[in-house]
């Protein structure tokens, strides 16, 4: 177990759909983040929640939403996607100064 | 984001042999941390290092800090087929105030039995 749960482990979605990705974590952690992972690129930063403020928006479009609404949970809206959205979306939290990451297994996104 | 140059991209071994990633970074660092990534798995914390010229062993890997923290790298002897997977090194840039770590691309793994 790895202390962050992440919801669906798979979804499929057309591009005019809309649909909610969700985090949560059991270790105390004070800090929250989203990554994407797709086959050609490293792991890309998109979002960092510090005690619940948003402090990373790393120029990620709009059609991708975060909300934080406490320190154990994170949810990433979707609306309007591209195929190229398609990845495996990870969440990961860590205590607040410098810690480790600790991920979630991730939602593989397939977007049609 | 940070750029942070990790290589070789692929390292094909025969079991039994020595491996090892690089990792630079064009900025001085705060701290830097591997991670290991299993095919199909998520990335999972293996070391964090954070003084000038530290290093640090587990079992078989070795990892070592740049005395100037801009580099580091990760050694494993006489690898094993458990060893497979994808390193990443992780870059936490000095003068950030918050949690920022910008992976590097990743070195792929894989070990012939």
């Amino acid at each position: 177990e790895t202390g962050v749960t992440q919801t669906p482990r798979h979804l499929v979605m057309g591009m005019t759909n809309k649909k909610s990705l969700k985090c949560e974590q059991h270790l105390g952690h004070n800090a929250m983040y989203w990554y994407k992972q797709s086959a050609k690129k490293p792991l890309e930063l998109m979002f960092v929640y510090s005690l619940e403020e948003r402090v990373e928006n790393n120029s990620v479009p709009s059609r991708f939403s975060p909300e934080c609404p406490n320190s154990s949970h994170l949810f990433l809206h979707l609306h309007t996607l591209q195929p190229e959205d398609s990845a495996l979306y990870l969440c990961a939290s860590s205590r607040q100064t410098s810690s480790p990451l600790h991920f979630g297994n991730g939602t593989r996104l397939t977007v049609t | 984001g940070q750029q942070v140059m990790q290589i070789p991209q692929y390292q094909h071994v025969q079991e039994g042999e020595d491996f090892t990633t690089y990792c630079n970074s064009s900025t001085t660092l705060s701290n830097i941390q591997w991670y290991k990534q299993r095919p199909g798995g998520h990335p999972v914390f293996l070391i964090q290092l954070v003084k000038s010229g530290e290093v640090k062993k587990q079992k078989r890997l070795t990892f070592q800090f740049g005395e100037a923290k801009k580099n580091s790298s990760l050694h494993i002897t006489a690898t094993q087929t458990t060893d497979v997977g994808t390193y990443f090194c992780v870059e936490n840039p000095t003068g950030y105030n918050f949690n920022k770590f910008y992976f590097g691309s990743g070195t792929k793994l894989n070990v012939k039995p």
